[in-house]
């Protein structure tokens, strides 16, 4: 069946540093890719989405690209702060099924001043 | 506009016991999913609803776990019993159509002691 798959955490990492954070995935379709950002004590907020083979999404700094001859969706930023401390979630919603998301386990994300 | 609203925000119960969540989704979304987040996973769906009919409800273990959304708006989701492997935050979403990125509530923590 489809998966994600992403890298363990934790990250810690300096303010302004770069971050990545590496996805792959599984899938029998063409699915439609997404991060989610869930900050302590939170829900699940949409961070970015790419719906086919070489979008880009962006939003707040972040990027990814919808890389289907790799199956990535890699999570990248060029300059973290302190407020980007959260736990990621790559995860994948397949064309064919009713639109649910298959997530990644997760990378918490800690940036130090 | 309101995000979705879940409660109780936490709750702690003995095992065997039984447990309810409520979800009022954002207003005008036709499509309410439930998903169940282990500490240190990614959340997993356990049903979602189109209007007031089961879209999927695949990985609902129907033995204890029951959801019911009968006017198509709030839902709610029951467990009974309780066991010690059901301790987690259960999250609550929606979109407006079943393929349009979701909307995630702050979830409810259960504890089962």
């Amino acid at each position: 069946g489809d998966s994600v798959t992403q890298m363990e955490g934790p990250v810690t990492l300096s303010e302004e540093a770069f971050l990545t954070i590496n996805c792959t995935y599984t899938a029998t379709g063409y699915p439609s890719l997404f991060w989610y950002v869930q900050y302590p004590g939170e829900g699940l907020q949409l961070l970015l989405k790419a719906t086919k083979a070489d979008d880009k999404g962006s939003n707040k700094g972040f990027e990814a690209t919808y890389r289907k001859e790799t199956t990535s969706f890699h999570l990248e930023k060029g300059s973290v702060q302190v407020s980007d401390s959260a736990v990621y979630f790559c995860a994948l919603s397949d064309r064919g099924s009713q639109g649910n998301l298959i997530f990644g386990k997760g990378t918490k994300l800690s940036v130090k001043p | 506009e309101a995000g979705v609203a879940q409660s109780p925000r936490y709750k702690i119960i003995e095992k065997r016991q039984s447990v309810a969540f409520w979800c009022n989704p954002i207003s005008g979304h036709a499509t309410l999913y439930w998903y169940q987040q282990i500490l240190g996973q990614g959340p997993k769906l356990l049903i979602q609803f189109q209007n007031n009919g089961v879209v999927d409800d695949s990985q609902l273990p129907k033995d204890r776990f029951s959801a019911e959304r009968l006017k198509g708006v709030d839902s709610t989701l029951k467990i009974q019993p309780a066991k010690l492997e059901d301790s987690a935050v259960y999250l609550c979403a929606s979109s407006p159509t079943s393929h349009q990125p979701q909307h995630f509530g702050d979830g409810t923590r259960l504890s089962i002691l």
